[in-house]
């Protein structure tokens, strides 16, 4: 089965500060590959997916852009955090329609 | 625009009781409807899945159905543990646009000893 690998589970960032989030899946290839955000109080939403190398699709304008260097690789970054840019990232991953999607366990971002 | 609503957004119950989350959508053309626990600072643990042809599924305590005409599906939690204490997401893919999973906002769940 999947493995979704997400580092660092916790960050604290000055605004205006880089950003760099670093996702690698094991136990699949060629996976859709996504970036959903938690705000607090809020449902999941769905930042960037990926469905190959160097293919990003974008669903929301937003300070963020996202790169998948490799099949199994997806990063997120930032160049200027802004405060909104607080919550928790999880990354996924996906095959076949028909199947579950499987999350990492979540990076905890606080932009102070 | 697909929205997943879920309700009630939080449920706190004694042990040993069988509950049911509840969860609906407004565009009936989905592949599949997925229901998902996480635990606090989590990620997300996908429970069941159901088919747009299925109308429901089973695992353990857990039994989820689906009634795609009506945009409705529920979660049945037979037995309640404590440790079944998390909050439960579902969530769909529509047929319409990319294969992109729309969740609900989630109900929290606590089962008291």
């Amino acid at each position: 089965s999947q493995t979704i690998h997400q580092w660092p589970a916790t960050l604290v960032q000055p605004v205006g500060s880089p950003l760099s989030l670093e996702c690698t899946v094991e136990g699949t290839s060629n996976p859709n590959l996504y970036w959903y955000r938690q705000a607090a109080g809020r449902g999941l939403q769905l930042l960037f997916y990926s469905i190959g190398i160097g293919q990003i699709s974008s669903e929301v304008p937003q300070n963020l852009s996202a790169s998948r260097p490799q099949d199994r690789q997806f990063i997120l970054s930032s160049k200027k955090l802004l405060l909104s840019d607080s919550g928790f990232y999880l990354c996924a991953s996906g095959r076949e329609i028909n199947s579950p999607l499987h999350f990492g366990n979540g990076t905890r971002l606080t932009v102070t | 625009k697909q929205e997943v609503t879920q309700i009630p957004a939080a449920l706190s119950v004694p042990e040993g009781e069988n509950l049911v989350l509840n969860c609906s959508f407004t565009d009936s053309a989905i592949y599949n409807l997925q229901w998902f626990r996480q635990d606090p600072g989590k990620g997300l643990t996908s429970l069941l899945l159901i088919q747009s042809s299925q109308r429901e599924q089973t695992s353990g305590r857990l039994n989820a159905s689906l009634d795609k005409s009506s945009g409705r599906s529920t979660l049945y939690i037979a037995a309640s543990q404590p440790g079944d204490s998390a909050t439960y997401l579902c969530a769909v893919i529509s047929q319409t646009g990319f294969q992109k999973l729309v969740f609900g906002t989630g109900t929290r769940l606590l089962v008291s000893p």
